[in-house]
C-alpha cells in the first residue's frame, strides 16, 4: 500500500533549466508534505515543506506546489545546478491518526543535472 | 553542533546472527525515529520514541526487531536472527519534538548486509 508515490525513478536536466519532480499521494489525512534530498552515503536532508492549507511555498530556487484536489505535489528547481544532482524524496506526515508524527516517503527520484 | 550520528556505518553479518545498531540523536531532541531503505525502495518507517511516552512500534516488520532508548538519548535497534531480507540501510532521525513540521534530521545510516 504505497501512500506516497514518485512515479519517475529518474530525471535528467540541463544546467540552468527547470527541474520538475512530481509526487502523488492517496491518504487525505496527510497535513504536511516535505521534500528531502539525499546524496550517496549520507542521510536525507530536509529541503522544503508545505502545509496542506497552502498551494505554494517558495525558498530561493526551490518551489513546492500542492494540488490538494488532485492529491499531487511537485518540486520545481530553477535554475538547476550540477550540485542539485541527488535523490529527491517526497514525504508526507499527518497531524493525527495513524500518520501522526511519522514520515511516509515515496520511492525517490534520481535527479541528474548536466553541465 | 553535532548532527545525528550512527554506528557502525557498515555491518556485514551472517544469516541467523543478532545485530545492534546505534543512534546518537541531536542533543535536546526529544523525538527519535528509525527508518530503513531497502534496495530500490523508499524509506520505510520502523519505530519512534517521544520523550517518556510509549514508543510507536507500528512499523516494525516482525518481532525479531526491537528498539530501546536509554535516558531519553541514545537508541539501539536490535535485529535478532537476521534474515537476508533485513539487508538495508537503517536510518535514524531526531526532531525537537514529535509531529507537525518539526524537521526530522537524519543520520548517515548503517548499511546492513546479511549474507
Amino acid at each position: 500500500d504505497q501512500q506516497v508515490k514518485q512515479n519517475s525513478p529518474s530525471l535528467s536536466v540541463q544546467e540552468g533549466r527547470i527541474s520538475i519532480l512530481n509526487c502523488d499521494y492517496t491518504n487525505s489525512m496527510f497535513d504536511y508534505f516535505l521534500w528531502y534530498k539525499k546524496y550517496p552515503a549520507e542521510g536525507p536532508t530536509f529541503l522544503i515543506s508545505i502545509s496542506s492549507i497552502k498551494d505554494k511555498n517558495e525558498d530561493g530556487r526551490f518551489t513546492v506546489f500542492l494540488n490538494k484536489s488532485a492529491k499531487h505535489l511537485s518540486l520545481h528547481i530553477v535554475p538547476s545546478q550540477p550540485g542539485d544532482s541527488a535523490v529527491y524524496f517526497c514525504a508526507a506526515i499527518g497531524a493525527g491518526g495513524t500518520s501522526y508524527g511519522k514520515l511516509t516517503f515515496g520511492q525517490g527520484t534520481i535527479l541528474t543535472v548536466h553541465p | 553542533g553535532a548532527g545525528v550520528s550512527q554506528s557502525p556505518s557498515n555491518k556485514v553479518t551472517e544469516k541467523g546472527k543478532d545485530v545492534e545498531l546505534r543512534c546518537d540523536p541531536i542533543s535536546g531532541h526529544t523525538a527519535l525515529y528509525w527508518y530503513r531503505q531497502s534496495l530500490g525502495q523508499g524509506l520505510e518507517f520502523l519505530i519512534y520514541f517521544q520523550g517518556n511516552s510509549a514508543p510507536d512500534k507500528s512499523g516494525l516488520p516482525s518481532d525479531r526487531f526491537s528498539a530501546e532508548r536509554t535516558g531519553g538519548s541514545v537508541s539501539t535497534l536490535t535485529i535478532q536472527r537476521t534474515q537476508q531480507e533485513d539487508s538495508a540501510v537503517y536510518l535514524c532521525a531526531s526532531s525537537l519534538r514529535r509531529g507537525g513540521l518539526d524537521t526530522q534530521y537524519f543520520g548517515p545510516g548503517t548499511r546492513l548486509t546479511v549474507l
